[in-house]
Parts: C-alpha cells; sequence; structure tokens
C-alpha cells in the first residue's frame, strides 16, 4: 500500500536560512509524489511533482525536492526562507488504481523566524 | 482557466441539521475528487467522480454523506443530520482523466454546533 510519512511536525528556520522538510514514502511501485503547500484560509496549492524523470525536481518560488529510491526519501528543501514561506506543507503519493486519489501525509508546519 | 471553486466558504450549523456544498471545477475536467481535512491533518479522501459518474466511496463516507455530479459539471455534497464529528474543511479537487496533478478548490469550513 502506498503511504507517506512526514517525520517532522513543525518545522523552524530563521528567514534567510534554509529550509528541509523530510517525507518519507512506501510504495509497491515506482511511485508519483507531490509537495502541495497550504497557507492559512487558502486552498492547497501544488508546489512540484515527481513522475518518474528527473530525480531532482524544481518547484514554484525556489522550492526543490530529491527522489532517492535507495531512501525512499522525498525530501523538500529551498536555499532561503523567505518570510512568505510559512505555512503548512503536505507530502502527498499518487495512489495508481483507477482512481488516481492521493495519499497525503499528516503534515508539516513551518515556521520562518524574522 | 477560472480555478476550482466552492460555496460556501464556510457554514456554521447545528448538531442534525442537513449541509450542502457546491464544487465548481475547471470547466475541462472530468474528473472531481472531495477530501475532508480536520484539525492538525492532512486531507483524507471521501469520493470521487468521473464525468456523472460517482466511481468510488471511502469509508469515511457514512450513509449520511451523498455527493451527486448530474450533468458532469459541478458537484454537491450533502450532509444529512450533522453530528459534531462532521466539523471540518472540505476540499474539492480536480483533474483531467489519466493525469496525475488534481487542482485544489479553497474548501468549505463546517462547524457543527
Amino acid at each position: 500500500a502506498q503511504s507517506v510519512t512526514q517525520l517532522d511536525s513543525h518545522v523552524s528556520v530563521s528567514e534567510g536560512t534554509p529550509v528541509l522538510l523530510r517525507c518519507n514514502y512506501s510504495s509497491s511501485y515506482s511511485p508519483s509524489l507531490f509537495w502541495y503547500v497550504q497557507h492559512p484560509n487558502k486552498g492547497l496549492q501544488l508546489l512540484l511533482k515527481y513522475t518518474s524523470a528527473a530525480t531532482l525536481v524544481k518547484g514554484i518560488n525556489g522550492f526543490e525536492a530529491e527522489f532517492k529510491k535507495s531512501e525512499t526519501s522525498f525530501h523538500l528543501t529551498k536555499p532561503s526562507a523567505h518570510m512568505s514561506d510559512a505555512a503548512e506543507y503536505f507530502c502527498v503519493v499518487l495512489l495508481r488504481d483507477s482512481s488516481y486519489k492521493l495519499i497525503f501525509g499528516s503534515g508539516t508546519r513551518l515556521l520562518v523566524r524574522p | 482557466d477560472t480555478g476550482v471553486s466552492q460555496d460556501p466558504r464556510h457554514k456554521i450549523t447545528k448538531r442534525g441539521q442537513n449541509v450542502t456544498f457546491r464544487c465548481d471545477p475547471i470547466s475541462e475536467h472530468n474528473r472531481l475528487y472531495w477530501y475532508r481535512q480536520t484539525l492538525g491533518q492532512g486531507p483524507e479522501f471521501l469520493t470521487y467522480f468521473q464525468n456523472e459518474a460517482q466511481l468510488e466511496k471511502s469509508r469515511l463516507l457514512s450513509d449520511r454523506f451523498s455527493a451527486e455530479r448530474p450533468k458532469g459539471s459541478f458537484s454537491t455534497l450533502e450532509i444529512q443530520r450533522t453530528e459534531q464529528g462532521d466539523s471540518a474543511m472540505y476540499l474539492c479537487a480536480s483533474s483531467s482523466a489519466g493525469t496525475d496533478t488534481q487542482y485544489f478548490g479553497p474548501g468549505t469550513r463546517l462547524t457543527v454546533l
């Protein structure tokens, strides 16, 4: 069965320092993986997705993620945090049955200190 | 492309009342999904449609819940005899068949008193 585990419920960084949000996945076949961001009172926005092409995926707003099959990981990074990055981030795996439904992790809340 | 819209954005109701939410997907998308998100958790799948056909329902969807997509465009989610445990954010997403990217609406936040 497919699942994702987000290793940190909260991450706090200072503005201008790197961001690392960790995600491990479980899948019986090559997965499709996503990171979504949710700002307060706003909908979920797709940051980036991995679908078996390049293992290093670049997304919007300077975020990127690296798919590591040997570690079953898909960690999200950004070289320099901005105050506007403060939000909830979800690691997501696509269930490859007929539904193509998404399985979400429990989320990581990113706090950015000035 | 106006994105996925949901109405209302907020709903407060008393226990035992019925509520109905609406979702308008991106116009050319034939797949429509409903998810529920409780506080501090990630969204969980409830049900999905391909065109007007409801093809799968989660075990989370009790018989008090019903969803429709009568003409393969907008969808409604109705909850009958609401309970306090129904309080959550209800999210709608749409996609094109055969693609893996779902686009989400802003959600409807339900509070059951």
